[in-house]
């Protein structure tokens, strides 16, 4: 059983489009987050989230939003794509208070052309 | 000043090396530090986490932490070719926000 997974896997789609990207975890972890991870390979975080509480990396864009159906669940909408938003996208979550414990997702290569 | 430093290598060794890889970060106000496995086109993969300062060992890993000197490391012994992968450290300030600081990688390769 795949521990956190996303769905798709690759993304290719033109600039000004909209996506969303799927993730589900079934670890019963309480929080989820949402990475970005650049051609660089340098990886940054942009939201994570529990049912209490959603932290947003300032640095984020508002085209960029994260939708939670339930606790198991942390989709990431994206508006207006970019080409600048093309990376792979890393969805992770973690046991209640444990933030340090993280597990990740496959990941979701996301190209905008 | 970048959070957190690592060398992005690439770092070569023959099977059977010891390899040291490191981080040295500058805010004083991290508790936690993990390493994180990385393979091509795969998702980051926790390795260890360490508390605060000193050692943990866990089979042929060991990572240790500084806090002193602001710096990390982790060890492989017997490094086998099946170790070939990004290595990340990252840091994190406790509490609840989760916000784990990444390096960049150490991209190592374990020749045969």
């Amino acid at each position: 059983d795949t521990a956190v997974s996303q769905t798709p896997k690759y993304l290719v789609t033109q600039m000004g489009n909209d996506k969303s990207i799927k993730c589900e975890q079934n670890l019963g972890h309480d929080t989820m987050y949402w990475y970005k991870q650049d051609s660089k390979k340098f990886l940054k975080i942009m939201f994570s989230y529990n049912n209490k509480e959603l932290i947003i990396n300032e640095t984020v864009p508002n085209r960029f939003s994260p939708k939670s159906p339930d606790k198991a669940h942390l989709n990431l909408h994206i508006n207006s794509l970019e080409l600048g938003d093309s990376a792979v996208y890393f969805c992770a979550s973690s046991p209640g208070t444990s933030t340090y414990e993280q597990y990740f997702g496959p990941g979701t290569r996301l190209t905008v052309t | 000043q970048k959070e957190v430093e690592q060398d992005p290598g690439p770092l070569s060794v023959p099977e059977g090396a010891i390899v040291s890889l490191n981080c040295t970060y500058s805010n004083s106000a991290f508790q936690y530090f993990m390493w994180y496995r990385q393979y091509s086109r795969k998702g980051p993969e926790l390795l260890m986490y360490t508390y605060s300062s000193g050692n943990k060992e866990d089979g042929r890993f060991t990572a240790q932490v500084d806090k002193s000197s602001k710096y990390i490391s982790l060890f492989i012994r017997d490094s086998q070719p099946s170790d070939s992968a990004t290595y990340l450290c990252a840091m994190d300030y406790g509490g609840s926000q989760g916000n784990l600081i990444f390096g960049k990688g150490t991209k190592l390769s374990v020749k045969p």
